[in-house]
Parts: C-alpha cells; sequence; structure tokens
C-alpha cells in the first residue's frame, strides 16, 4: 500500500540551530501535504498546508519565519525548524494525501520526528 | 470550535474488561470521514478505520468495534476483552474533503489495560 516515509524520526539539536525534516510519499505523488505537531500529551495540531509549488498555508499562531515549508515536489515537503528553542521541542508528523476519486482519496501518514531541542 | 471531543481523557482498564471510547464531532459538510488511530509511546499513527459520513453501519474488526450515530454526531470504539498491548492513546479524527482533507483530531484518550 502507499507509504509516506518522514526522516529522520528523531533529532537531538542545540539551540540555535536549524533542524530539517523530510516527508516524502513512496508511490504516489502527492500535491498537498500537512504538518502537524503534538506536544507531550497532547493531540496533534495542524501546522500548515503544503502545497506543491506555492506557498504553504500555515495556521494562525505558527511562525512561518520560523516553520520554513519547501515543497519542491509533488513527493516531497521538507520542514525546517529555524534557530530552534527549547519550546520547539515536540512530536513533528506529516500527512500526504494521495489523490483519488470519492471514497478512493486517502491520507496517510509519517512514521513522525521527535525533536529535542537542547 | 472544537470539532472532535474525546471527552475521556485517561481511561484504566482490567485486562479482559470491555471499553469504550466516546467520539463526538461537529460538521457542516454533508460528506466526511471519521478515523480512529492508536498512538502507541513511540508515537507512530496506527490507523485503526475510516468511515465515511454516508456509510452508517456499524463495523466489526476483531475485538474493535465502531458505532457510527450521524444523529448524535458519535462515533464511539469499542475494545472488547481488552488486552495490555491495547495500552495506548487513541486519537478520533474528522476530514472533511472540501477543506483539502486536514484532520482535525481530537483530544485522545489514554487508555490503560492492567494485567
Amino acid at each position: 500500500g502507499a507509504v509516506v516515509s518522514q526522516h529522520p524520526s528523531r533529532v537531538i539539536c542545540k539551540s540555535g540551530t536549524s533542524v530539517k525534516i523530510e516527508c516524502r510519499s513512496l508511490d504516489f505523488q502527492a500535491t498537498t501535504m500537512f504538518w502537524y505537531r503534538q506536544f507531550p500529551k497532547q493531540s496533534l495540531m495542524l501546522m500548515a498546508t503544503s502545497n506543491e509549488g506555492s506557498k504553504a498555508t500555515y495556521e494562525q499562531g505558527v511562525e512561518k519565519d520560523k516553520f520554513l515549508i519547501n515543497h519542491a515536489s509533488l513527493t516531497l515537503s521538507t520542514l525546517t525548524v529555524t534557530s530552534a528553542h527549547p519550546e520547539d521541542s515536540s512530536f513533528y508528523i506529516c500527512s500526504a494525501t494521495r489523490p483519488g476519486q470519492g471514497d478512493n482519496t486517502e491520507a496517510f501518514f509519517g512514521q513522525g520526528t521527535r525533536l529535542t531541542v537542547v | 470550535a472544537q470539532k472532535v471531543t474525546q471527552a475521556q481523557t485517561e481511561i484504566s482498564v482490567v485486562e479482559k474488561e470491555d471499553v469504550t471510547l466516546d467520539c463526538v464531532y461537529e460538521t457542516r459538510d454533508t460528506t466526511y470521514y471519521l478515523f480512529w488511530y492508536k498512538q502507541p509511546p513511540s508515537g507512530e499513527l496506527v490507523f485503526l478505520i475510516r468511515r465515511n459520513s454516508f456509510d452508517e453501519q456499524n463495523e466489526i474488526s476483531g475485538r474493535y468495534s465502531w458505532n457510527f450515530q450521524k444523529s448524535t454526531s458519535s462515533f464511539n470504539f469499542t475494545i472488547t476483552a481488552s488486552q495490555v498491548v491495547d495500552s495506548a492513546v487513541y486519537f478520533c479524527a474528522l476530514s472533511e474533503p472540501y477543506t483539502g482533507n486536514q484532520f482535525y483530531f481530537g483530544t485522545g484518550t489514554s487508555l490503560t489495560v492492567i494485567p
């Protein structure tokens, strides 16, 4: 079946550095991908919608200059956390929608990336 | 406004007991999808079920069953004869195709099955 691969699964970085997270759809083309963030013991909250070939759409309260999203191809979206701070430590997860008709449209989630900023 | 409400934050049951996780949703769309995901400590979301808004048939898959009631906007999940491996956080989610298929997640229910 379709798979969405997210890399890395875990990353520890120093405060002030940048971290890039990749989300790939392995066997389908995804014009739209979504990035979610989950703080400990909380729900997953949508951060932004990544659109291939155009700018991402950010949810209210999410800093677009801090969380850079690039969707350069139909199978790859990247999220870069710039100048990371300890409060950015969280679980980040992407999803990709495989186009289809009616009930055949499906969304798939990546494995998630646990970011720890020290 | 919260689109998906999971009123139960934490539930503990003794192994072999049945447990029902509640989910209430809110949408103005006539076409939508409802989901349940299991999230073990590793964090990965494990897909359990997807239901479209036009299919109110209840579903059973092994020890799992789902009750979809449009009249009450509920999509409850029952685990029969719970096992320790069922311990996880369970999320109910709503997707609306006409708003781009983004997911609206409930706050999750943490289930602990005690041996």
